[in-house]
């Protein structure tokens, strides 16, 4: 079975400024790894994910994230971050090719300062 | 395009009554989740439909819940009796259906915010 830690429950950062939601994972099998966003009223929508090939993977909107097996993390960071970008992020595991289910960390809730 | 539709929006009730919510996926896609979301906590998979069959249903407390996909188009998810703790977000996905296992995209409902008094 897989597990998704996110240890920060909300990261306050200035706007402009950079940012990086950390995401640990445990799996004893090859995963796919995902980000989900939360905008305020608003249902889940996908960020990026990684299913294989290039480890780092990038969102239209400047995140990027870095699929690490030895840390076994997939960090979500954008080099400067605005006032939209106020949200509660998700980081989600799943076995790849299993039928082990999608399991979804706590979330990070991210507080843009002006 | 319109995005996976969830009814209703919020849902008060008092404990022991029966409650149900509904969702309506994106048009063309074969695969159909409900998820249960705490205050505080990421979403949980209840169950998961491939066209009108559920595929996985490991998370669902069949005592109380169930869930049916009947044309393999929108689904209901019930909950009778319910009780305090049930009160929490409920979310529908649906993806695509073209691979088994959870790779593909999933695409949200808003949620439906149940509060059990």
């Amino acid at each position: 079975a897989q597990s998704v830690t996110q240890l920060d429950s909300q990261v306050p950062v200035f706007e402009e400024a950079p940012v990086e939601l950390r995401c640990n994972y445990s799996s004893s099998v090859s995963v796919y790894l995902f980000w989900y966003v939360q905008y305020p009223n608003q249902g889940l929508q996908l960020l990026l994910k990684y299913l294989s090939g290039s480890t780092l993977v990038e969102s239209i909107n400047g995140f990027e994230a870095e699929f690490n097996k030895s840390q076994t993390s997939f960090h979500l960071r954008k080099p400067s971050v605005h006032i939209s970008d106020t949200a509660e992020y998700f980081c989600a595991v799943s076995a790849r090719g299993g039928d082990d289910k999608i399991i979804f960390g706590k979330g990070t809730r991210l507080h843009i300062l002006p | 395009e319109a995005g996976v539709v969830q009814s209703p929006r919020y849902k008060i009730i008092e404990k022991k009554q029966p409650v149900a919510f509904w969702c309506n996926p994106i048009s063309g896609h074969n695969t159909l989740y409900w998820y249960l979301q705490n205050l505080g906590q990421g979403p949980e998979l209840l169950i998961r439909y491939e066209n009108e069959e559920a595929v996985d249903d490991s998370q669902l407390p069949k005592d109380r819940f169930s869930a049916e996909r009947l044309k393999g188009v929108d689904s209901t998810l019930k909950i009778q009796p319910a009780e305090l703790g049930d009160s929490a977000v409920y979310l529908c996905a649906s993806s695509l259906g073209l691979s088994s296992d959870y790779q593909e995209t999933q695409y949200f409902g808003p949620g439906t915010r149940l509060l059990v008094l």
